[in-house]
């Protein structure tokens, strides 16, 4: 079946360097991707979206690539800060529904 | 969150026991969710609504039902609470089906 899922669980960042998360999906279908950020004891919190029709889209500090020749998604966090220390997931957008990845937790090293 | 919240926040309850967790926006958004979240398992959707009294199931919908009476609010029932209902409950709104979604703080219930 349809699945979007991430390569870590976890990934250990030295502060101010740059963080790489990486999602893969598998209905190349898909049109609509979003990365979302939970820091404990909170609800997940929208970063960045990016369609089909883009490789790559860039927010504050936040970069979204879309590779849809092998279905992978990347978030990267430029020099990254302990605010930034939380579970990160993919989603795929697919009629009316949100398919999650499991997560991955960014830890960061000061 | 900013126009969405989620009551109570936390709610301990004995097996067997009716269970209502309530969402209300005041962002009159179109599109209203219940998750669970559970260790290992990330955001598994349990019922949506895309309308007043206009709802469907998610992939994890049995045991639970939902009403949405109003746009703002969205209710979630456990009729019979289990101790496989122990979760972290998140509501989210979205006023296109194609736009981020917008989450609650959570409701942490115990089903003991």
């Amino acid at each position: 079946g349809e699945s979007v899922g991430l390569h870590l669980p976890t990934l250990s960042v030295q502060e101010g360097d740059n963080s790489i998360i990486n999602c893969a999906y598998s209905n190349s279908a898909s049109d609509y991707f979003i990365w979302y950020k939970q820091e404990s004891g909170k609800g997940p919190q929208f970063i960045i979206d990016i369609r089909s029709n883009m490789d790559k889209r860039q927010g504050q500090r936040v970069t979204v690539l879309l590779n849809k020749t092998v279905k992978h998604l990347s978030l990267q966090i430029a020099a990254t800060q302990p605010g930034d220390s939380a579970v990160y997931f993919c989603a795929e957008n697919s009629n009316y529904q949100l398919i999650w990845g499991a997560g991955t937790k960014l830890i960061i090293k000061p | 969150d900013a126009g969405i919240t989620q009551s109570p926040r936390h709610k301990v309850t004995e097996t067997g026991t009716p269970v209502t967790l309530r969402c209300h926006q005041t962002e009159n958004h179109r599109y209203m969710y219940w998750y669970r979240q559970d260790p290992g398992h990330g955001l598994r959707l349990i019922h949506y609504s895309y309308g007043v009294k206009d709802t469907d199931k998610g992939e994890v919908s049995d045991g639970y039902s939902v009403s949405r009476s109003k746009t703002e609010d969205f209710l979630l029932t456990l009729e019979s609470a289990t101790s496989s209902q122990t979760s972290v409950y998140f509501c989210a709104i979205s006023g296109m089906t194609d736009n981020g979604y917008t989450f609650g703080s959570g409701t942490r219930l115990t089903v003991v």
